[in-house]
């Protein structure tokens, strides 16, 4: 299986700053299709995970800019440029050129 | 607007069995693939199982292979999650999610198997 590691597992932030989370993979993830299956959730306590980041790099309708996305073979990385109370919570990666899907362990994210 | 309303979790002793189902809308439901993610209690995401639209495929984790089982009813455009033999460490919120990126979440349901 491919196991997705990230990193810090919590980010003490301040408003307005940037924040970033880095996901590692234990294989490369480009497809056969040359396409690259790496995701970011974003998950508010309480509530149903949110997808923000698709494919590495596009962001999800709705999704503010502030949020950015990249990488390539192994290692990606969400990056948030001015963090807002609302981005409080856990982060995800997720891999699915793979089977099984796998998600990283989760970044919690608090101010 | 695509929607998933998750249903049919509760409390079951080990060993029992539960029907979670995955009601939808506004998905052209036969060509779409859903898949089913679990929650342990302050723990992070499983994925558990996909079941695609045409052309048809299933996958499942090997944590639930052999006791849990993904079917889908069209007429219904409605995705279940039969579980058998259930653990106290199936206890959990379970999602249902859309396409093999995940871009839509229902809410959850929570299964605690407890005796």
């Amino acid at each position: 299986d491919v196991v997705m590691t990230q990193s810090p597992l919590s980010l003490p932030v301040t408003l307005g700053q940037p924040a970033s989370i880095s996901c590692r993979s234990s294989q490369g993830l480009v497809y056969s299709d040359g396409r690259t299956y790496l995701m970011w959730f974003h998950q508010r306590p309480g509530h149903s995970p949110r997808r923000l980041i698709y494919e590495v790099s596009n962001r999800d309708s709705g999704v503010p800019d502030r949020f950015s996305g990249s990488g390539s073979g192994t290692d990606f990385t969400l990056k948030i440029s001015r963090v807002e109370a609302e981005d409080v919570g856990l982060y995800y990666c997720m891999q699915h050129t793979h089977w099984p899907k796998t998600f990283g362990q989760g970044t919690k994210l608090e101010i | 607007e695509v929607q998933l309303l998750e249903s049919g979790g509760g409390l079951i002793q080990p060993g029992g069995s539960l029907r979670l189902s995955c009601a939808t809308s506004g998905l052209v439901f036969s060509a779409s693939t859903l898949n089913w993610v679990r929650q342990a209690p302050g723990k992070g995401l499983e994925w558990l199982s996909t079941i695609s639209g045409r052309p048809g495929y299933i996958h499942y984790a090997d944590s639930v292979k052999g006791r849990f089982t993904i079917s889908r009813d069209i007429s219904k455009t409605t995705v279940y999650l039969q579980m058998d033999r259930l653990r106290a460490e199936d206890t959990a919120v379970y999602f249902c999610a859309t396409d093999n990126g995940m871009d839509v979440w229902g809410p959850g349901t929570t299964v605690i198997v407890s005796s």
